[in-house]
């Protein structure tokens, strides 16, 4: 089983539409959370952290849920310019190694 | 804002060459990485440092070498460059945390070539 999970998608959805996407872990130890965006043949950027039991930002909305091990994104009224790939990012407590999904595909439609 | 700079965008080398991507970063952080990205791989972890002079191996340290002589600057080496190591390299940093860890910050990314 990978140390965190994300279903690669593609989400297609029209514009306007609200999504969510899920991440899951597997090291209850895992403490510290990230969401990542990342635009095709670039870098990813920093979306948000998730550290205690949700956080929002605008449009974005993100959660923790410790008990059954996973985060959550969730996107409201979608862009055309929110199309990308939504990376899902873990730490585990006393360590220096941040593990990575594969990603999460989402395309918003006209 | 948290500033990484990658010194080449693009770059294309030959099998056999010595290879060096660097990497400043501006915010006195002290924890530098290296990742390739290939498709459907993910990001992995090549070497770490969270130190001046300090390194750790990460994932898939083995063809590479790194070197941290000062705070912001951390040089990813491939020794011996091979047509595998083909791959998008990707340099981040990151704020020691206390309590919590720190989120990375990336530069642009290299896109080597290895003919």
């Amino acid at each position: 089983r990978k140390e965190v999970e994300q279903d690669p998608g593609p989400f297609n959805v029209p514009e306007g539409a609200t999504v969510a996407f899920n991440c899951t872990y597997s090291n209850s130890a895992s403490q510290s959370f990230f969401w990542y965006r990342q635009d095709c043949r670039k870098e990813p950027k920093l979306l948000m952290s998730v550290y205690s039991s949700g956080n929002e930002d605008g449009r974005f909305t993100a959660q923790l849920n410790r008990a059954s091990q996973y985060i959550s994104l969730l996107i409201r009224d979608s862009k055309l310019s929110d199309s990308a790939t939504y990376l899902c990012v873990v730490n585990n407590a006393g360590t220096y190694k941040y593990i990575f999904g594969t990603g999460t595909r989402l395309k918003v439609l006209a | 804002d948290v500033k990484v700079t990658q010194s080449s965008r693009y770059l294309v080398k030959r099998t056999g060459e010595k290879v060096f991507l660097e990497c400043v970063q501006d915010m006195d952080h002290e924890n530098m990485f290296w990742y390739r990205q290939d498709p459907g791989l993910g990001l992995r972890l090549i070497y770490f440092s969270y130190d001046v002079k300090m390194k750790e191996k990460g994932d898939i340290p083995e063809g590479y070498s790194v070197s941290r002589e000062k705070k912001e600057r951390f040089s990813l080496i491939l020794e011996s460059a091979s047509t595998n190591q083909t791959s998008m390299y990707l340099c981040a940093s990151s704020l020691f945390g206390t309590a919590y860890t720190q989120p990375q910050h990336f530069g642009d990314g290299t896109r080597l070539s290895i003919l």
